[in-house]
């Protein structure tokens, strides 16, 4: 089993819709969780990253944290075309652990 | 502020050649990391620097892949020889230390062919 669970998708949406990605996860001691966009042929770019369990908004970004189910969720509201990426989860146990990925979900919003 | 360099962004290689990749982090950046990118699926890290020092190497396939960070700043990683499915791309990241180590900055990768 692996650690980090993803679904690979594609997820396909209309514009305007809430796009809604999650991940569970295995490691109880996983204690920084991270959100990245990753568009083809580029490398990952971080969008949101949040300590423990709890909920964090950045603009039209929301992420979520529930460390008694193990499991993250990030929400993007007002999905734009431009928000067609793969996104991927990420976390680890400690600053000096080792980040973990999910395989990352590719979203399409189509116009 | 510029961002990760990575070099170069292509390679197509045949099995049993070797090959290397190059990585300037951001300037300041205390720790690289080298991740292997298989087509599908997240990214692996295969090595992590501290300055000049290794952190964690545990999934670094140590009898054909190496990897340096001379002097704290550029990297270089080297596969010799190359199989079949060290097809992927090689994506290298910096980040600050302390509590920051969290935010990493990742290049554009290099993506490796094998044939």
């Amino acid at each position: 089993q692996k650690e980090v669970e993803q679904d690979p998708g594609p997820l396909s949406v209309p514009e305007g819709a809430i796009v809604s990605l999650n991940c569970t996860y295995s490691n109880s001691a996983f204690q920084y969780f991270m959100w990245y966009r990753q568009y083809s042929r580029k490398g990952p770019e971080l969008l949101m990253y949040t300590y423990s369990s709890g909920n964090k908004e950045d603009g039209r970004f929301t992420a979520q944290v529930d460390k008694s189910s193990k499991y993250i969720s990030l929400f993007i509201r007002d999905s734009q075309p431009s928000d067609s990426a793969t996104y991927l989860c990420a976390m680890r146990t400690d600053s000096w652990g080792k980040f973990q990925f999910g395989a990352g979900t590719q979203v399409v919003v189509t116009p | 502020e510029a961002g990760v360099a990575q070099s170069p962004r292509y390679k197509i290689i045949e099995k049993r050649q070797s090959v290397a990749f190059w990585c300037n982090p951001i300037s300041g950046h205390a720790t690289l990391y080298w991740y292997q990118q298989i087509l599908g699926q997240g990214p692996k890290l295969l090595i992590q620097f501290q300055n000049n020092g290794v952190v964690d190497d545990s999934q670094l396939p140590k009898d054909r892949f190496s990897a340096e960070r001379l002097k704290g700043v550029d990297s270089t990683l080297k596969i010799q020889p190359a199989k079949l499915e060290d097809s992927a791309v090689y994506l290298c990241a910096s980040s600050l230390a302390g509590a920051s180590q969290n935010i990493q900055y990742f290049g554009a990768g290099t993506r490796l062919s094998v044939l």
